[in-house]
């Protein structure tokens, strides 16, 4: 299976600072149709999971721009250029391309 | 608008068998590929199934290989997932989603929680 590791695991951020999280891949996301099918969810405290960003950087409709995905092949990084309240929560990559789908271990964003 | 309603989540012993449903509103389930996602208490997210649109493909993680199947009755917009011989380590939030890697739209349940325990 694809193993996918996340770091920070915890990540303190000051309000309005950038905040960036990294994502990789133990072996190559792209698909045989040259995609790369790598996603990002946000969990909120005491909710479902929702998608942010798939394909390493498409962002989702009403996902504030402030949130950007990049990366190739192995790795990939979400940013949020400037944190605010309401991004506190778990952040999750998932690899899309390899059956079985795996995600990382999460990374908790709190606000400092 | 579009809501995702799992049920039949409880506690259930060592074992024993549990099904879960998921229902669909204001989405025709029949447009999409359907997932099972799970989360154990305080821990990440862990994929657990999928089944094509059409039901003819389905695939699993190992973790419940040979003990879960997922099914979907797309005349009622329903989803399931039968678990057999369930374990300890199978308590979880169990969420269905269309979980899309492309460009549709994302959707989730709010969750059902299976506790597996004597």
């Amino acid at each position: 299976d694809v193993v996918m590791t996340q770091s920070p695991l915890s990540l303190p951020v000051t309000l309005g600072q950038p905040a960036s999280i990294s994502c990789s891949s133990s072996q190559s996301l792209v698909y045989s149709d040259g995609n790369i099918y790598l996603t990002w969810f946000q969990q909120r405290p005491g909710q479902s999971p929702r998608r942010l960003m798939y394909k390493i950087s498409n962002r989702d409709p009403g996902v504030p721009d402030r949130f950007s995905g990049s990366g190739s092949g192995t790795d990939f990084t979400l940013k949020i250029s400037r944190v605010e309240a309401e991004d506190v929560g778990v952040y999750y990559c998932m690899q899309g391309t390899h059956w079985p789908y795996t995600f990382g271990q999460g990374t908790k964003l709190e606000i400092k | 608008q579009v809501q995702l309603a799992e049920s039949g989540g409880r506690v259930v012993q060592p074992g024993r068998s549990l099904r879960l449903s998921c229902a669909a509103s204001g989405f025709a389930l029949s447009s999409a590929a359907m997932h099972w996602v799970r989360q154990a208490p305080g821990k990440g997210l862990e994929w657990v199934a999928v089944i094509s649109y059409d039901g003819s493909f389905k695939q699993y993680a190992d973790s419940v290989k040979g003990r879960f199947t997922i099914s979907r009755d797309n005349s009622k917009n329903m989803l399931y997932l039968q678990m057999n011989a369930l374990r300890g380590e199978d308590t979880a939030v169990y969420y269905c989603s269309t979980l899309p890697v492309a460009g549709t739209l994302d959707y989730w349940g709010q969750g059902t929680l299976v506790t597996v325990s004597s």
